[in-house]
């Protein structure tokens, strides 16, 4: 059982260039999020999805472009990258808090840390 | 709106003391409380949750937290400090009764020291 696959786990941009991050998630979840995590920060919710077809903007969407094509996908795309973008992105799934919240939690997957020069 | 204040951003203990990550939390409704952990270079890992049941909560690798309404805290202890605790900590919030996102603090990163 996978859980939750982020690719790539390392990229270097040039300022300018873009690029997708893949999230995977194998649990049947129906919400799926985006962060990205900067020292003294925590983490920031960019974009998030609360089933297939749907997105929303979370806290710091500006720079950033998502889609939820498949249920079990979540891609997270950045059209021109900035040196402000350098992060480490986490994607996270969950179930509806709904189907029992004492089941709910986020599974996250490993991050991406992403440069941009 | 949730937020959580995590007092501290970083800690450091010797081995085999008290742990205590401090934990306050602002919310308008009830709240759903949560503790992640991070190792280096990994993703965030569940520590334990309140949800409304017991105040006081056990969660993995001998931590509990307690939940206490009149200080709005969610205060993280465990009370020996092992070498392998030596990581950083976020508390998180969420709107009780059922909300799609969670508001994390700012992280404690806590030292170990032999």
């Amino acid at each position: 059982n996978a859980g939750v696959t982020q690719t790539p786990k390392f990229r270097v941009l040039k300022t300018g260039q873009s690029m997708t991050l893949l999230c995977a998630q194998d649990m049947n979840h129906e919400y799926m999020y985006w962060y990205r995590q900067d020292p003294g920060m925590g983490l920031r919710l960019i974009h998030y999805s609360v089933g297939e077809g749907t997105t929303a903007k979370g806290e710091v969407p500006d720079g950033y472009n998502v889609s939820r094509l498949k249920k079990q996908n979540f891609l997270l795309g950045l059209e021109s990258a900035a040196p402000s973008q350098t992060s480490v992105y986490f994607c996270a799934s969950s179930l509806r808090p709904g189907q029992g919240f004492s089941n709910w939690g986020y599974t996250f997957g490993s991050g991406t840390r992403l440069t941009v020069v | 709106a949730q937020s959580v204040t995590q007092l501290g951003s970083h800690v450091s203990v010797s081995e085999g003391a008290l742990v205590l990550l401090r934990c306050n939390y602002s919310s308008s409704v009830p709240p759903y409380l949560f503790w992640y952990v991070q190792y280096p270079n990994q993703g965030l890992q569940l520590l334990l949750k309140y949800t409304s049941a017991a105040t006081l909560v056990k969660g993995i690798n001998g931590f509990e937290a307690e939940f206490k309404k009149s200080e709005t805290s969610f205060h993280l202890t465990k009370p020996s400090a092992h070498m392998s605790d030596a990581a950083e900590y976020f508390c998180a919030v969420t709107r009780g009764g059922g909300s799609e996102k969670l508001v994390f603090g700012k992280g404690t990163k806590l030292t170990v020291n032999p």
